[in-house]
């Protein structure tokens, strides 16, 4: 079993949709959470960092993080097409020992949001 | 701030040769982080050096090196190429305290 699962779609909606991208982590260590969007042929670009349970919210993105279930989502509202793109969820542990550097990725959902 | 960068962005090399990457961090970061990107697999954790140190490895045979210079500029080396070694390779810069890994483009490696 993977310790980030991620549903990796792919997931199709009009402009202007709600979007919920969820995914599911194991590791009882991870700490930090962060949500990543991946044009092709480029390298991730960070779009949330968060610590704690609850919500945070950017624009027109929220990150909800609910570490009694070990469950995190991206919300993204008034989805754009520009916003088509593989998002990805991200887990890391206190740092030091075997965690330092170390992201652990979901697989991607891919993302098409059609004008 | 100039993001990260990399080099060369592609590379084609063929079984059996040894293959060098670079990636130069964010002015001032002094952890690197290097990933491999597959298909398959996804985004799995090579490792990681801070000040010229590799402080954590992931689970990647001996072929896999890397090194760090007292600019923080790193590089990768794969040697013995085998064609699964086909991915994208990607460096990230790390923001402290938070941790904060922000990547570069990656360099796209294919092994025929």
């Amino acid at each position: 079993q993977k310790e980030v699962e991620q549903d990796p779609g792919p997931l199709s909606v009009p402009e202007g949709a709600i979007v919920s991208l969820n995914c599911t982590y194991s590791n009882s260590a991870f700490q930090y959470f962060m949500w990543y969007r991946q044009y092709s042929r480029k390298g991730p670009e960070l779009l949330m960092y968060t610590y704690s349970s609850g919500n945070k919210e950017d624009g027109r993105f929220t990150a909800q993080v609910d570490k009694s279930s070990k469950y995190i989502s991206l919300f993204i509202r008034d989805s754009q097409p520009s916003d088509s793109a593989t998002y990805l969820c991200a887990s890391e542990a206190n740092a030091g020992g075997t965690s330092y550097g170390k992201l652990t990725f979901g697989q991607g959902t891919i993302l098409t949001v059609h004008p | 701030k100039a993001g990260v960068t990399q080099t060369p962005r592609y590379l084609i090399k063929t079984r059996g040769q040894q293959v060098t990457l670079s990636c130069s961090p964010i002015s001032g970061h002094r952890s690197v982080s290097w990933y491999q990107q597959t298909p398959g697999q996804g985004l799995q954790f090579l490792f990681e050096y801070f000040s010229e140190t590799q402080r954590n490895k992931g689970n990647f045979p001996g072929r896999f090196s890397g090194r760090q210079f007292s600019n923080s500029r790193s590089e990768m080396n794969v040697s013995t190429l085998e064609l699964g070694d086909s991915a994208l390779y990607l460096c990230a810069s790390t923001q402290l305290p938070t941790d904060t890994q922000y990547f570069g483009p990656g360099t796209r490696l294919t092994v025929l």
